[in-house]
């Protein structure tokens, strides 16, 4: 499968909101509500912000909202922080043993 | 407070095999629950899952095509651990490995610290 389509970077200011979108296919994420949502700081694990589309691991903050249109998924990162600064990857399920990744996007704190 | 200490060596000649583990504490290898992936990530790769392995009463792993034939997964129930084992290697193989808890659709909610692993070529 093709890996799924991010923007490559994102950017806000303190107190603002920013979403990144995440662009499959109907084989993807048209077919299943089986988008996770992974922040990576530099040098670290990624960590699961977001799962089954929109729903929040325990601890995540309410500020990380996850949803998904069609082939679309989105996620919006509200009241931005500078601890928000990271990179971001989505993946969707994709049927039988298949994951896709996207190609991640860079989220810069101005 | 599940935890993932990995293990295992840093370089390996093309052509080679090389084999990480990953040991499990605040849950069990065994459990009926829980699977258990082996992710990697490069810059020119990005993340990648690469399999799993997982008990329902019995084993079960599960391959990535692009490197089925090549990969092994294995519990280790006496350590309450599991290893991967990568066969003939490649430099494209050379990225960051992660083992992590959780499955495909509903996503990985506890990572080891990563590996790096080159091949020399």
């Amino acid at each position: 499968q093709s890996a799924l389509t991010q923007p490559p970077s994102a950017s806000g200011s303190p107190g603002q909101s920013v979403t990144i979108s995440c662009t499959g296919t109907s084989s993807d994420v048209g077919a299943y509500n089986s988008v996770s949502w992974y922040q990576q700081h530099p040098g670290k694990a990624p960590k699961l912000m977001i799962f089954d589309v929109s729903k929040r691991p325990s601890g995540v903050p309410d500020r990380f909202s996850g949803s998904k249109f069609g082939n679309t998924a989105s996620l919006t990162v509200s009241g931005l922080q500078a601890e928000d600064e990271a990179d971001y990857y989505c993946s969707s399920y994709a049927g039988g043993s298949n994951l896709v990744f996207g190609g991640g996007t860079k989220l810069t704190v101005l | 407070q599940v935890q993932l200490q990995q293990s295992g060596p840093g370089l390996v000649k093309s052509s080679q095999t090389f084999s990480l583990t990953c040991a499990i504490s605040g849950d069990s290898v065994s459990s009926n629950s829980a699977i258990w992936n082996w992710i990697r990530q490069s810059p020119s790769r990005g993340l990648e899952w690469l399999g799993r392995t997982y008990y329902r009463s019995k084993w079960s792993n599960d391959y990535a095509v692009s490197v089925k034939g090549r990969i092994t997964i294995n519990p280790d129930t006496s350590k309450n651990q599991f290893s991967l084992q990568l066969n003939s290697v490649i430099p494209e193989d050379t990225a960051v490995y992660y083992c992590a808890r959780g499955s495909l659709n509903h996503g990985f909610d506890y990572w080891g610290l990563g590996t790096l692993v080159t091949v020399s070529s």
